[in-house]
């Protein structure tokens, strides 16, 4: 079975500054899809940015980027130039892509980011 | 276009009864998922419906607790009889596609559920 693991519960950022949160994952399955989701106080699920298993160039989304390394089964996600307005938990999350699959996500536990004015 | 729609956006529900959790997923979407997100935690998978089918119930306790998607109206979560311990947010999301790198879920808001 796959698992999502960020092992940064909390996290900080002055604000304008970068902030990179870190997403671990196993699997044994060669293609899939790996995604971060921002969760505001409001409860929304917000889809930040998403990255194709077998695409090497890594996501990009405006001031949000990933840094994907299949080998190391590792998909962080960088903010630059952070604002007020990103505070939020991200939740990282996989999917598998094979034809039997259900599309269900799995999530990993989430990290809190604060950003300081 | 309207978004996936939950309602009651919040719930309480004494110990014993039922909470009846209502999804509507975005226009065109046939595919629902339903997730719990306790407390502190991440969201956790339950069910995967289609159109009057149950395709993917892994994630969904054994007892209590029931989901539908019928062939009009919204889907409904149903748990019978709650206890502490279901006091979560339960969310609905929807997919016009399974599978499909180029159909991301789409999340409502979620329910609140709160047991006294």
């Amino acid at each position: 079975a796959q698992t999502v693991t960020q092992s940064q519960p909390e996290m900080s950022v002055q604000e304008a500054e970068t902030v990179t949160l870190s997403c671990t994952y196993d699997t044994s399955e060669s293609d899939y899809y790996l995604f971060w989701y921002k969760q505001p106080p409001s409860r929304q699920m917000i889809l930040v940015i998403r990255q194709e298993a077998y695409k090497q160039q890594n996501a990009t989304e405006n001031r949000f980027s990933v840094n994907f390394q299949k080998a190391a089964k590792s998909f962080s996600l960088k903010i630059s130039d952070s604002q007020l307005g990103d505070a939020a938990m991200y939740f990282c999350a996989y999917r598998s892509s094979g034809s039997s699959n259900t599309g269900k996500l799995i999530f990993g536990q989430g990290t809190t980011l604060q950003v300081k004015p | 276009n309207a978004g996936v729609m939950q309602n009651p956006r919040h719930l309480v529900r004494r110990r014993g009864q039922e909470a009846r959790l209502r999804c509507s997923p975005m226009k065109g979407h046939s595919h629902v998922y339903w997730y719990r997100q306790l407390p502190e935690e991440g969201l956790k998978f339950m069910v995967y419906l289609q159109k009057e089918n149950i395709i993917d119930e892994s994630g969904m306790p054994k007892e209590r607790f029931s989901a539908e998607f019928p062939k009009e109206g919204p889907s409904i979560l149903r748990i019978q009889q709650v206890v502490r311990g279901d006091s979560a947010a339960y969310f609905c999301a929807s997919s016009p596609r399974s599978s499909s790198y180029n159909s991301p879920l789409h999340f409502g808001n979620g329910t609140r559920l709160t047991v006294t």
